[in-house]
């Protein structure tokens, strides 16, 4: 899989939208990017995964660059509950295969 | 649906005894995942299963973990002897084996190991 890197933390302020970058310049072709949080004491949670194009649900957006090296999660309005450990994670789709966690990002959300 | 299962959720234990989790998939899912976290280093990978068979266990540290899935609803993952430096929470993750399947996981299970 190949690797992600991600700032060791951020702040944003509650109601205003948190950008989450992540670098994944050795990417290949067919390797999804998907995104995981983390809050306090409890399991990883999926947010989100996209391939090319970007992508939105009722939790986040998923803008990944035309080169594909790199992406952002966007948490349009963070609220305070969003404060959490966010994983950036690029995997092949393969048959079984595992997710492989990196030190993520810190975001906390500021009153 | 009830989620992934685990039990117990908190255990505190003394060096030397045998300790051992559990977990429930949710139904329907056919791949099974074992992760230790610590704050030194994060979220490790112990070993995952495929329609109950262990696929890759190097993530085991030593002979004294071993994990078991003996049917498609149930996993246990045992630790004999247990010693202080096990002190950590486990996740148990499942999902299915096919295309963009994402895991999803347990609450976890909180060991102490004095």
């Amino acid at each position: 899989d190949a690797k992600t890197t991600q700032p060791t933390s951020m702040d944003c302020a509650e109601g205003r939208a948190a950008n989450l970058p992540c670098n994944h310049s050795t990417i290949s072709g067919n390797e999804y990017v998907y995104w995981y949080r983390q809050i306090h004491s409890q399991g990883p949670q999926y947010i989100i995964h996209g391939l090319k194009n970007n992508e939105t649900n009722e939790m986040a957006s998923l803008i990944i660059t035309e080169d594909r090296k790199s992406s952002t999660l966007i948490l349009p309005h963070a609220t305070l509950r969003d404060t959490a450990v966010y994983y950036c994670i690029v995997r092949l789709n393969n048959y079984g295969q595992n997710f492989v966690f990196g030190p993520g990002t810190r975001l906390s959300v500021l009153p | 649906d009830a989620g992934v299962i685990q039990s117990p959720r908190h255990e505190v234990t003394e060096m030397g005894q045998e300790v051992t989790l559990r977990c429930k998939p949710i139904s329907g899912h056919n791949s099974l995942f074992w992760y230790r976290q610590t704050m030194m280093r994060g979220l490790e990978l112990l070993i995952y299963f495929n329609n109950n068979v262990p696929i890759d266990d190097s993530g085991m540290p030593e002979d004294r973990f071993s994990a078991k899935m003996p049917n498609a609803s149930f996993s246990t993952l045992k630790i004999q002897p247990s010693e202080p430096r096990d002190s950590a929470v486990y996740f148990c993750a499942s999902t299915r084996i096919a295309g963009q399947e994402t895991q999803y996981f347990g609450p976890g299970t909180r060991l102490l190991v004095l």
